[in-house]
């Protein structure tokens, strides 16, 4: 079936320092993909909706450039956080899905990031 | 704006019991719902999802839900547990039928008792 693969799956950095998760559809094309982000014992919440070769779209009250969406091709986004501090400390999980009609969201596995 | 809440942060069932999970939606459109499970380390898989085709949905591993607008609720059930159930259950809600732009509850994991 249909996977998508999520690195690192685990990170700490130190404050201030920039982190990059990847996210890979493994066999399909991404068209689109979604970035969310999971404080403890909280929802997870959509930060944005990147589209291949376009810019992302983000949700209200996330910071654009803190949070750095790159979709350059159809089977990988980026998400940099830059400057990090410790409250961007969070799990973050993104998913994809392919361009067809009715085709299945597919989630990675998520990134614990700990910033120090 | 659509949300969903979830009941219970935690359930512990026996092997065999009954699982039960709360959710009640918000939302000013007719919603579209679904639970979603994530087992330790894997990433989020659909259970079922709701579209209004039906309001008693069946969904894998023998988990189904029912829409009940009335109640604004979207619990999910399954009759009797077992221990590869043991998972954390995300309820959501999307503004259309395809799972876009999901909303999640703060979720609920169940243990499983032998």
């Amino acid at each position: 079936g249909a996977v998508v693969s999520q690195h690192p799956s685990r990170v700490i950095c130190k404050s201030g320092t920039s982190v990059k998760i990847e996210c890979r559809s493994l066999d399909f094309q991404a068209t689109t993909m979604f970035w969310y982000r999971q404080f403890p014992k909280q929802s997870l919440m959509l930060m944005a909706t990147s589209n291949e070769g376009s810019k992302a779209t983000y949700e209200q009250g996330v910071e654009k450039d803190k949070f750095l969406i790159n979709h350059a091709s159809l089977t990988l986004s980026t998400l940099t956080v830059t400057s990090a501090h410790p409250e961007d400390s969070s799990f973050y999980i993104c998913s994809a899905r392919a361009g067809e009609v009715n085709s299945p969201l597919h989630f990675g596995n998520g990134t614990r990031l700990t910033v120090t | 704006a659509q949300s969903v809440t979830q009941l219970g942060s935690h359930v512990s069932v026996s092997e065999g019991a009954l699982v039960l999970l709360r959710c009640n939606y918000s939302s000013s459109v007719p919603p579209y719902l679904f639970w979603y499970v994530q087992y330790p380390n894997q990433g989020l898989q659909l259970l079922l999802k709701y579209t209004s085709a039906a309001t008693l949905v069946k969904g894998i591993n023998g988990f189904e839900a029912e829409f009940k607008k009335s109640e604004t609720s979207f619990h999910l059930t399954k009759p009797s547990a077992h221990m590869s159930d043991a998972a954390e259950y995300f309820c959501a809600v999307s503004d259309g039928p395809l799972d876009y732009k999901l909303s999640f509850g703060a979720g609920t994991t169940v243990t499983v008792r032998a």
